[in-house]
């Protein structure tokens, strides 16, 4: 079992519809969690990170972690033509210090498609 | 642009030759990753600089693998005698470091090598 399970997809869905993405874990020491966006041939791109449960709002974005069932969600609301893009969860322990070393697990990554 | 860059964007190479590639972070960020990604996969983490100190190296980082970052600014990634198997996507990412994890990685746009 991987340490951190994703389903590829791929996802299509119409313009405007609330999309949600979810990654589970199974390593407990994971604090730091993270959204990437990956165009074609691009690099990831950071939407989101949060360290806590609960849920974390930016936009059209909500990163949403529970901790207790090793689970992760991204929702996007509204979305867009524009969001069309593989995402991918990514997370990490904190050190003991505070802070990370960021040596990332990432999932495989979902490919979403908005359609126009 | 102010972000991390990568150069070559693409290198096509014959088994067994050797490649370089370069990496310039964002320039007030003193940690530097490389991450390797294959296609349908996410990224892998392979090593890291904390300036010029090269702090961990992991176990997918072959001896066939060097990577330096001379004066903790740029960084190069060599590898001696391409194999098939190490055609991929490599990622440069670079943060602030430290005790802050409010410093995320952010990724360049990797170098996409297509080993013939």
């Amino acid at each position: 079992q991987k340490e951190v399970e994703q389903d590829p997809g791929p996802l299509s869905v119409p313009e405007g519809a609330i999309v949600s993405l979810n990654c589970t874990y199974s390593n407990s020491a994971f604090q730091y969690f993270m959204w990437y966006r990956q165009y074609s041939r691009k690099g990831p791109e950071l939407l989101m990170y949060t360290y806590s449960s609960g849920n974390k709002e930016d936009g059209r974005f909500t990163a949403q972690v529970d901790k207790s069932s090793k689970y992760i969600s991204l929702f996007i609301r509204d979305s867009q033509p524009s969001d069309s893009a593989t995402y991918l969860c990514a997370m990490t322990p904190l050190l003991n210090s505070g802070g990370s070393n960021y040596k990332l697990t990432f999932g495989k990554g979902t490919l979403l498609t908005v359609n126009p | 642009d102010t972000g991390v860059s990568q150069n070559p964007r693409h290198k096509i190479t014959k088994r067994g030759q050797n490649v370089t590639f370069r990496c310039d972070p964002i320039s007030e960020h003193n940690r530097l990753y490389w991450y390797r990604q294959t296609l349908g996969q996410g990224p892998e983490f392979l090593t890291y600089f904390q300036n010029e100190a090269q702090l961990e190296k992991s176990r997918l980082l072959s001896d066939r693998f060097s990577a330096e970052r001379p004066k903790g600014s740029f960084s190069t990634l060599e590898i001696q005698r391409t194999e098939q198997g190490d055609s991929a996507m490599y990622l440069c990412a670079s943060t602030l470091g430290g005790n802050s994890y409010n410093s995320p990685l952010h990724f360049g746009n990797g170098t996409r090598l297509t080993v013939t």
